[in-house]
């Protein structure tokens, strides 16, 4: 069945790097479109950006150049990288297949990640 | 960027009410409007795509309805298990944007 699962620390530090892995089974990133969200405690979902089936990119300009979206389709794996960590990134950051037409269909559990001072 | 206007921000109904929730986009997105549906603690589950698409074992009492810039979601003879947050997003141009969500309570 179709799973994806995000891994990534639970804590980092105030202006260090993000880095969290969402494995996914059941289906091949060379078919569907895997997207990255966000979500602060008690506040709402914010789209970060795209990983498409055919290896390109699409990220939120608000993130600027501090995201970077990565995969390896040989170990279904989809890579989130964030630099220049503040405190408001503070957030649950999910995974989710994206079927064209339907949209999000599938999500990750989510990885809470706390940015420290 | 697309801009989505939820509302209301929040709800109380009653058992076997019907409940509406509107969102309202900044510009037309022909219809590429999803709703999830997030229970505290859990990810956001997809409810209904293409504005009026009901998902995969999503029962019938949920629907959505719309078009350009005005979406509702319908959800009728609430159950106790609907008490969530309901989110919209237009998956018609990048950013992605989401609707601010509306917390649905019993009454």
């Amino acid at each position: 069945q179709v799973q994806l699962k995000e891994t990534g620390p639970d804590l980092v530090q105030l202006t260090q790097t993000l880095s969290i892995t969402c494995t996914v089974s059941g289906f091949s990133l060379t078919t569907y479109n895997v997207h990255w969200v966000r979500q602060p405690p008690g506040k709402g979902l914010e789209w970060m950006g795209a990983m498409w089936n055919g290896g390109g990119t699409d990220y939120n300009s608000a993130f600027k150049s501090r995201l970077s979206i990565s995969r390896d389709t040989s170990k279904s794996q989809v890579f989130l990288k964030m630099n220049s960590l503040q405190t408001d990134d503070t957030a649950k950051y999910f995974c989710a297949r994206h079927t064209m037409g339907i949209s999000f269909d599938y999500w990750g559990q989510g990885v809470m990640v706390t940015v420290s001072s | 960027d697309i801009q989505m206007t939820q509302s209301p921000a929040s709800l109380s109904a009653s058992l076997g009410e019907t409940v509406t929730i509107e969102c309202l986009a900044s510009e037309d997105i022909y219809s590429n409007l999803a709703w999830y549906q997030q229970k505290p603690g859990k990810s956001p589950q997809l409810l209904i795509y293409y504005a009026n698409s009901l998902n995969d074992g999503v029962p019938s009492r949920f629907s959505g309805s719309g078009s350009g810039t005005q979406y509702s979601l319908k959800i009728n003879s609430l159950q106790s298990e609907d008490v969530s947050i309901y989110f919209c997003q237009q998956n018609y141009d990048s950013p992605y944007t989401f609707g601010a969500g509306t917390k649905l309570e019993l009454k």
